[in-house]
């Protein structure tokens, strides 16, 4: 099961929004709404920050927002603060059963 | 409150084992299926296995398929990742997580903090 495809690196200022891509295959990201993404802050676990595609887990900014068209999956993050800065991660449920990540994208706050 | 702790990892020789636990706490720990995630240092997440409620059902990358083993113990909320013939590229913090369903994992809900298994010669 290949990695999902994320962009290595984004950046924005404070106040602004921000979007990172999720593209996988009709295997996965294409073929079900189980697509979330995640947050980790350097040497801390991952949070899941969204869940089935657009869901949001109690606790979690609504600056915080997901979507997916055909076989690709986007995390928008709204009204950036500086907090937000951390590396982000996708995953989809796959017709194999398992579950696949995405390699990840370094968001920087300017 | 979910809480998730793992024990067990170690410093192990190629070819070596090493069984992980997760201790659970906090959620009905027989209504939820249990996952394994890995991340080697500096690199991105990795699925590693994740196991049905009843135990019965159980899914593996194929990376570790035919040397790892998930099992769980319901009367002590525990899941466990027995590992066998480990490989230098099998270094990595190990992340045990909750799913939110009881078969399959859709989705990684809480995680717990990591032990650092290292493989080396």
């Amino acid at each position: 099961q290949s990695a999902l495809t994320q962009p290595a690196s984004v950046s924005g200022s404070p106040g602004q929004s921000i979007t990172i891509s999720c593209t996988g295959s009709s295997s996965d990201v294409g073929a079900y709404d189980y697509v979330s993404w995640y947050q980790q802050h350097p040497g801390k676990a991952p949070k899941v920050m969204i869940y089935d595609v657009s869901d949001r887990p109690s606790g979690v900014s609504n600056r915080f927002s997901g979507s997916k068209s055909g076989n690709t999956a986007s995390l928008t993050i709204s009204g950036l603060l500086a907090e937000d800065e951390a590396d982000y991660y996708c995953s989809s449920y796959t017709s194999s059963h398992t579950l696949v990540f995405g390699g990840g994208t370094k968001l920087t706050v300017l | 409150e979910v809480q998730l702790v793992e024990s067990g990892g170690a410093l192990v020789q190629p070819g070596g084992s090493l069984r992980l636990s997760c201790a659970a706490s906090g959620f009905t720990f027989d209504r939820q299926a249990m996952t394994w995630v890995r991340q080697a240092p500096g690199k991105g997440l990795e699925w590693v296995s994740v196991i049905s409620v009843s135990g019965g059902v159980t899914y593996y990358a194929d990376s570790v398929k035919g040397r790892f083993t998930i099992s769980r113990d319901n009367s002590k909320n525990t899941v466990y990742l027995q590992m066998n013939s480990l490989r230098a590229d099998d270094t990595a913090v190990y992340y045990c997580a909750k799913a939110p369903g009881g078969v399959v994992v859709t989705s990684c809900d809480d995680w717990g903090q990591g032990t650092l298994v290292t493989v080396y010669s």
